[in-house]
């Protein structure tokens, strides 16, 4: 399978605990999103690399968040000291990026389920 | 910031039936996009619009992009069972980050 990939699908953890999730992109692409979809709502944008430039970050985005592309393969988003509204499915998805193109079309992954008691 | 709102927020349709679903910006957009998610499932690439008042086809779905280039729409003919799932359009600013609708949730009758 060479589409996008994510790991863990499912994480049940505990207010106050740290969780880390990861993406492996489609292997060409130089472009990969987070996103956050809450049940009934459309994928909130997170943030987003260009290879391993972390290039925006939502104004959303509290400080316990924290994302990382070493590399510009796989990103890792850590979330630290969880809360109960953390809760939610955390989309990756990835694209090719050049400035010369418009068509910017992005493939998702299956997500992580993130539950927080 | 950019908002991006979706109406109707939910479709029930009789099989075989057309619909639209519309897609509103708050500013003007550089492109917008529309995605698809089936129950369970994740958002799936269906097209990308980019020039004033352009339209495209896909089989029963058609595409267009108003002339100010901050609205859409989605218009499904002769709707089947397979139409189910969730219509999300996103706005694209600068080719980089999509700012997502709430979604326009289609369910079928037989």
């Amino acid at each position: 399978d060479t589409g996008v990939s994510q790991d863990p699908r499912h994480k049940i953890t505990k207010r106050g605990q740290n969780v880390t999730f990861r993406c492996d992109p489609i292997s060409e692409h130089n472009r990969l999103y987070w996103y956050r979809q809450t049940l009934g709502q459309g994928p909130e944008f997170l943030t987003y690399f260009q290879n391993e430039a972390q290039l925006e970050k939502s104004r959303l985005l509290s400080d316990r968040f924290s994302a990382e592309r070493p590399k510009g393969s796989f990103s890792t988003l850590e979330i630290q000291r969880t809360e109960q509204g953390d809760s939610a499915m955390y989309l990756c998805a990835s694209s090719l990026g050049h400035v010369s193109l418009s068509y910017n079309e992005q493939f998702f992954g299956p997500g992580t389920r993130l539950t927080v008691l | 910031g950019q908002q991006v709102m979706q109406i109707p927020q939910y479709q029930h349709v009789q099989e075989g039936e057309d619909f639209t679903t519309y897609c509103n910006s708050s500013t003007t957009l550089s492109n917008i996009q529309w995605y698809k998610q089936r129950p369970g499932g994740h958002p799936v690439f269906l097209i990308q619009l980019v020039k004033s008042g352009e339209v495209k086809k896909q089989k029963r779905l058609t595409f267009q992009f108003g002339e100010a280039k901050k609205n859409s729409s989605l218009h499904i003919t002769a709707t089947q069972t397979t139409d189910v799932g969730t219509y999300f359009c996103a706005g694209g600013a600068a080719g980089n980050k999509l700012t997502f609708g709430g979604g326009t949730r289609v369910l079928v009758k037989p």
